[in-house]
């Protein structure tokens, strides 16, 4: 089941926070945040194992909660280069790789 | 860091012919690979799990015969669209799995089909 992401687009000045949720109607195994470039590949972020567990990579970091249904990721002090599309993704099952993406969060960061 | 090669990166075809799009892991096995359908601005559709040695496991609603999906050793995933249609074109893209555990999926480049 394909997990819940919003918004669907969000546009940033350059420096300034925004957040992306994702969220499940049951407990995952793992959570990935990946973002894509127009025309490109998805390119890993992070990956997200335990409930209550938080990660970084740069100034992008992402949160998964206790209950392992919902993570955020948190796009701090934005940069050109952040813009792109954001999908999490899920892995429902124990069969590692098996993955369900969002429908993906466009962000726009402007000068 | 672990290198998933995709082949080729755009191909054009003609409606009814077959393309086959390959998925090489470069610097490590990949007992298991995955390959996804993209369409333009959305998000990437699961078609198929491909492991090494044994038959595809394909997502509901994906033609195995239309998908041909042959994982013939553990670095080598090919993905072949057989009777190509206009509706098939789309951003294919596979990835790779080193193992299973605590590890990452690392992505092909993608190939795009286009069928006239």
């Amino acid at each position: 089941q394909q997990p819940v992401q919003s918004p669907q687009a969000v546009i940033l000045r350059e420096g300034e926070d925004a957040v992306i949720n994702c969220s499940s109607s049951k407990a995952l195994y793992s959570v990935h945040w990946y973002r894509q470039k127009h025309g490109e590949a998805p390119v890993f972020l992070m990956i997200l194992l335990k409930g209550g567990e938080q990660k970084g990579h740069e100034k992008i970091s992402a949160s998964f909660n206790e209950k392992k249904q919902q993570s955020s990721l948190y796009l701090t002090a934005s940069q050109l280069s952040y813009s792109g599309t954001y999908f999490c993704a899920s892995q429902e099952t124990d069969s590692w790789g098996k993955l369900q993406f969002g429908a993906g969060t466009q962000v726009v960061v402007t000068p | 860091g672990a290198v998933v090669s995709q082949h080729p990166s755009r191909v054009i075809c003609k409606s009814g012919t077959s393309v086959k799009i390959e998925c090489r892991s470069l610097d490590f096995q990949a007992t298991t690979m995955f390959w996804y359908r993209q369409f333009p601005k959305q998000s990437l559709m699961l078609m198929a799990t491909s492991n090494e040695g044994s038959k595809a496991t394909y997502e509901q609603g994906v033609e195995k015969d239309k998908f041909l999906i042959n994982h013939a050793s553990l670095t080598l995933s090919t993905l072949t669209v057989t009777s190509a249609h206009p509706e098939d074109s789309s951003f294919y893209i596979c990835s790779a799995t080193q193992s299973s555990g605590a590890n990452v999926l690392t992505f092909g480049a993608g190939s795009r089909l286009t069928v006239l």
